[in-house]
């Protein structure tokens, strides 16, 4: 496989589960992201990892906990979630977190509805 | 604040031209992106403008007015497949992304 894998595609839960969502890249970049997308909305950046560690946490609630085992793979633990919380999960990355032209290759995303 | 405005939506007929504008202001600037993206898909990289001017690339043009916090997308020869959302977004001087809501392009026959 190339480029960047997220699974699951769809996904729904309640407000009472934990479900994790996955994200993998082939692209031997250092830097990974999570982006939330809402309809009709910019994209939100949630969190950012360079070379696994993380670097950026915008105000994200605590019922969203990400992970990094490796430059490679990162993940997003949601438990607890609100409906408000639905929406398409972006996972991202790049050769390096910051600087120049940092062109962003994408995951086609996971679809998140919470019930 | 930090805003980028483009469009929500406009429509073009198939093998026309089409221009999608992008207004920026942000904390310094660096650059400034468009991405495409297909319903259900990922986005996908266009082009990235850091100096003033206009950057071809085949039927896809994108310009940049640093003075003017401007820039846009040119579209040539539409064609079905380029219906699309597509996002501008700027890159601030701690070089930040910071994204518009994108404009979705709708492609008439």
């Amino acid at each position: 496989e190339t480029g960047v894998t997220q699974t699951p595609r769809h996904l729904v839960m309640g407000m009472t589960n934990k479900k994790s969502l996955k994200c993998e890249q082939h692209l031997g970049h250092n830097a990974m992201y999570w982006y939330k997308q809402s309809a009709k909305k910019p994209l939100e950046l949630m969190f950012v990892y360079s070379l696994e560690e993380r670097v950026e946490n915008n105000s994200v609630p605590s019922r969203f906990s990400p992970e990094c085992p490796n430059s490679s793979h990162l993940f997003l633990h949601l438990h607890t979630l609100q409906p408000e919380d639905s929406a398409l999960y972006l996972c991202a990355s790049s050769q390096d977190a910051y600087g120049g032209a940092n062109v962003l290759t994408f995951g086609a995303g996971s679809r998140l509805t919470v019930l | 604040g930090q805003n980028i405005d483009q469009p929500t939506e406009m429509t073009a007929t198939e093998g026309a031209i089409v221009q999608i504008n992008c207004t920026y202001q942000t904390s310094g600037f660096n650059g400034l992106f468009w991405y495409q993206q297909h319903a259900g898909e990922a986005p996908t990289f266009l082009s990235y403008n850091v100096l003033d001017g206009l950057e071809e690339k085949g039927r896809f043009s994108s310009f940049l007015s640093r003075s003017k916090g401007y820039s846009y997308l040119l579209l040539k020869e539409l064609q079905m497949k380029d219906s699309a959302s597509y996002l501008c977004a700027a890159t601030d001087s701690n070089y930040q992304l910071i994204w518009g809501a994108g404009t979705k392009l709708i492609i008439k026959p």
